[in-house]
């Protein structure tokens, strides 16, 4: 079973600022992997696919690298609406496990 | 438009039986490279993969969860389910459907059921 290691767990930025969220598996999962923004009372929103694809209708201040077991996502210019729980996922494998999650707060 | 809306009880008791039911539109349970999965949140918590059905029946389980769990799907219904055995207050949490799996990932959720187990 791949471990997922999210870091770190909580975040505290600015409205204008760039964060950067990391994963890293157990093992290699290159490229499948995911990353989705969740809110409270709401359903997980796909942002990013393939480690670096763009989900359609995700703003571009979004972005995300990585391969073999270690990746990022890049939040730029930070707007009011993404402070929210971060998650990343792997699905290579036979099971699709997710990262601890990345709680992005106001500074 | 795809979309996904799960169904079941709100409330079980320590040791019942869950069955779950997502109903989907907008895609055909039978097309080439479709996938449901269901996800799970208990409060407070992080988000956990449960199971997955692909088009052809292929079925995946979470390694710690699958003596407990059963996945299936009626094409027919447009409806995939979600069993689980022997349940106990840790498995409470909101349980999510989500279309996908494949190389696209998770792109589709429902809205998510609150399932409380307490006796």
């Amino acid at each position: 079973d791949i471990q997922m290691t999210q870091s770190p767990s909580i975040l505290s930025a600015s409205v204008g600022d760039t964060v950067t969220i990391t994963c890293r598996a157990s093992q290699t999962i290159s490229p499948w992997l995911a990353w989705y923004q969740h809110k409270p009372g709401k359903a997980p929103k796909l942002l990013i696919y393939k480690a670096s694809n763009l989900q359609s209708g995700v703003p571009s201040r979004f972005s995300g690298s990585g391969s073999g077991t270690e990746f990022t996502l890049t939040i730029s210019s930070l707007q009011p609406d993404d402070f929210a729980t971060y998650y990343c996922q792997q699905y290579n494998t036979y099971s699709h496990s997710f990262g601890q999650g990345t709680k992005l707060e106001i500074k | 438009q795809i979309t996904l809306k799960e169904s079941g009880p709100t409330l079980v008791k320590p040791t019942q039986t869950l069955t779950l039911t997502c109903t989907v539109s907008g895609f055909s349970l039978s097309t080439s490279g479709v996938g449901v999965g269901w996800i799970r949140q208990p409060p407070g918590k992080a988000l956990e993969w449960l199971a997955l059905i692909y088009w052809d029946d292929d079925k995946r389980y979470s390694p710690s969860l699958k003596s407990r769990l059963t996945i299936t799907k009626d094409t027919s219904k447009n409806q995939v389910v979600l069993t689980m055995t022997n349940m106990d207050p840790a498995d409470t949490a909101t349980y999510y459907c989500a279309h996908g799996g494949g190389r696209y990932a998770y792109g589709n959720w429902g809205q998510g059921t609150l399932v409380t187990v307490s006796s």
